[in-house]
C-alpha cells in the first residue's frame, strides 16, 4: 500500500518556467512533509519541509505548498534553472508521540529542465 | 562540511556471499538509516538505528542485518546475497531534533551476480 505517491514519473519544463512537482498521500496521521533532490550518483539531499501546521513554506526558488483536506502537496520552482533536472523525493512522517522514526518515499519525479 | 561516507561506490559479488556495506558519518548523529533505491520503487528503508547497538526494521528487513557497535558507524550485512539484491543501497544519519532532514551518502551500487 503506497502511502506517499507521486503519479508523475517525469516532468519536462523550459528553463525560466514554474515547475510544479505533485505528491499525495493517504496516512491522514502524517504531520510533516519534504521534499528531496536527488542527482544521479549522489544522495539525495533535503531541500525544503512543512509541518501541518502550515499551508506553505518558501525557500528561495522553492515553495512547497500543503493541502490537508485534500492530502496533497506540491514543490513549486519558480524559475526553473538547468541546475534543477534532478529527481524529486516527496517524504512524510507522522510525528505522534511514539511513533517510530520512519520516514516514507514516494517513487520520485524526474524533472528535466531544458535551455 | 557534514559528510556521510559509504565504504565502496561499486561492489559486485555471487550469490551467496555473505556482503557487508560500511557506513561512517562525522556529525555526531544519533539516528542511522539504511535504504535501497530501485527504478519504479522509490527509497524504502531497511533497517535504521537511534543509538549504539540499537536497531529497528524498516519495511524491507527480510535477508539484511545491520550492526552498530559505534555511533558513528553503522554496517548493512547480506548473509547470503541473492539476485534480488541488486540495488543501489543508501546509508543516511540524522539528529534527534530534526531526524527526518537525513543526511545521504553517495551511494553504493550492489551487483549481485
Amino acid at each position: 500500500d503506497q502511502q506517499v505517491k507521486q503519479n508523475s514519473p517525469s516532468l519536462s519544463v523550459q528553463e525560466g518556467r514554474i515547475s510544479i512537482l505533485n505528491c499525495d498521500y493517504t496516512n491522514s496521521m502524517f504531520d510533516y512533509f519534504l521534499w528531496y533532490k536527488k542527482y544521479p550518483a549522489e544522495g539525495p539531499t533535503f531541500l525544503i519541509s512543512i509541518s501541518s501546521i502550515k499551508d506553505k513554506n518558501e525557500d528561495g526558488r522553492f515553495t512547497v505548498f500543503l493541502n490537508k483536506s485534500a492530502k496533497h502537496l506540491s514543490l513549486h520552482i519558480v524559475p526553473s534553472q538547468p541546475g534543477d533536472s534532478a529527481v524529486y523525493f516527496c517524504a512524510a512522517s507522522a510525528r505522534i508521540q511514539g511513533g517510530s522514526e520512519k520516514l516514507v518515499f514516494g517513487k520520485g519525479t524526474k524533472l528535466t529542465v531544458n535551455p | 562540511d557534514v559528510k556521510v561516507t559509504q565504504s565502496s561506490r561499486y561492489l559486485v559479488k555471487r550469490t551467496g556471499e555473505k556482503v557487508f556495506l560500511e557506513c561512517v558519518q562525522d556529525m555526531d548523529h544519533e539516528n542511522m538509516f539504511w535504504y535501497r533505491q530501485d527504478p519504479g520503487l522509490g527509497l524504502r528503508l531497511i533497517y535504521f538505528s537511534y543509538d549504539v547497538k540499537m536497531k529497528e526494521k524498516g519495511d524491507i528487513p527480510e535477508g539484511y542485518s545491520v550492526s552498530r557497535e559505534k555511533k558513528e558507524r553503522f554496517s548493512l550485512i547480506l548473509e547470503s546475497a541473492s539476485t534480488n539484491q541488486t540495488s543501489m543501497y543508501l546509508c543516511a544519519s540524522s539528529n534527534t531534533g530534526l531526524w527526518e532532514k537525513l543526511f545521504f551518502g553517495s551511494g553504493t551500487q550492489l551487483s549481485v551476480l
